[in-house]
């Protein structure tokens, strides 16, 4: 599965916009780029989605560079609930559509 | 809620014995996956079914087996439990197993201790 590379932290204050970073050089064009969080000691959620163009949806939006070797998620608002490690992650097409998890970024949240 | 079941939520059992874990899927999900979390490695995804079917392996020891059954809830089955087989494990569920933009949705895990 093709890798993605992601900061192991970041910091923010709450009510203030976040930019997660996330890098796949080797993306190939059928890949998927997923973004899940998993808040502490809860299953891993689902974030967002996207294949080329940018997406937004109520939790965040996602920013997708035009060629598609990194994308951002983007929580316009962060709140306390919203400190997890989020998870980038490249979806390969085909029968075998199963998550393939990295370390994700550790999000802090400062009231 | 994801609507993803998982039972038993803690499990504590000794070494050498075996456990089986259980995961009602999303009402109308055909694909069940099972995951494993530890401390020093992640979240590993070990095995997927789909409709019955094993779909797609992934770092699953012999000792563990899975199977999904007509009613589409599974089965995580661990053996000869080993002190390092202490994690987190997570079942989840998607519509169908082909679907590269359908959601996967994660239950809230069960927690085995092996002592």
């Amino acid at each position: 599965d093709a890798k993605t590379t992601q900061p192991n932290s970041m910091e923010s204050n709450e009510e203030e916009p976040v930019h997660l970073p996330c890098n796949h050089s080797t993306i190939s064009g059928t890949d998927y780029i997923h973004w899940y969080r998993q808040l502490p000691s809860q299953g891993p959620e689902y974030v967002i989605h996207g294949l080329t163009s940018n997406v937004n949806n109520r939790m965040a939006s996602l920013a997708i560079a035009e060629d598609r070797k990194s994308s951002t998620l983007i929580l316009h608002r962060a709140t306390l609930r919203d400190a997890a490690v989020y998870y980038c992650i490249l979806r390969v097409g085909g029968a075998n559509s199963k998550l393939t998890f990295g370390k994700g970024i550790t999000l802090s949240v400062r009231p | 809620d994801s609507g993803v079941t998982q039972t038993p939520k803690h499990l504590i059992t000794a070494t050498g014995q075996r456990v089986t874990l259980r995961c009602s899927p999303r009402s109308g999900d055909l694909s069940v996956y099972w995951y494993q979390q530890s401390l020093d490695q992640g979240l590993q995804f070990l095995i997927q079914y789909y409709n019955g079917e094993e779909r797609a392996k992934g770092n699953i020891l012999e000792r563990f087996s899975a199977q999904q059954f007509p009613d589409l809830h599974s089965e995580l089955n661990l053996s000869s439990l080993e002190l390092g087989d202490s994690a987190l494990y997570f079942c989840a569920s998607s519509v169908a197993g082909q679907g590269i933009g359908n959601t996967i949705y994660f239950g809230e895990g069960s927690w085995l201790t092996v002592v």
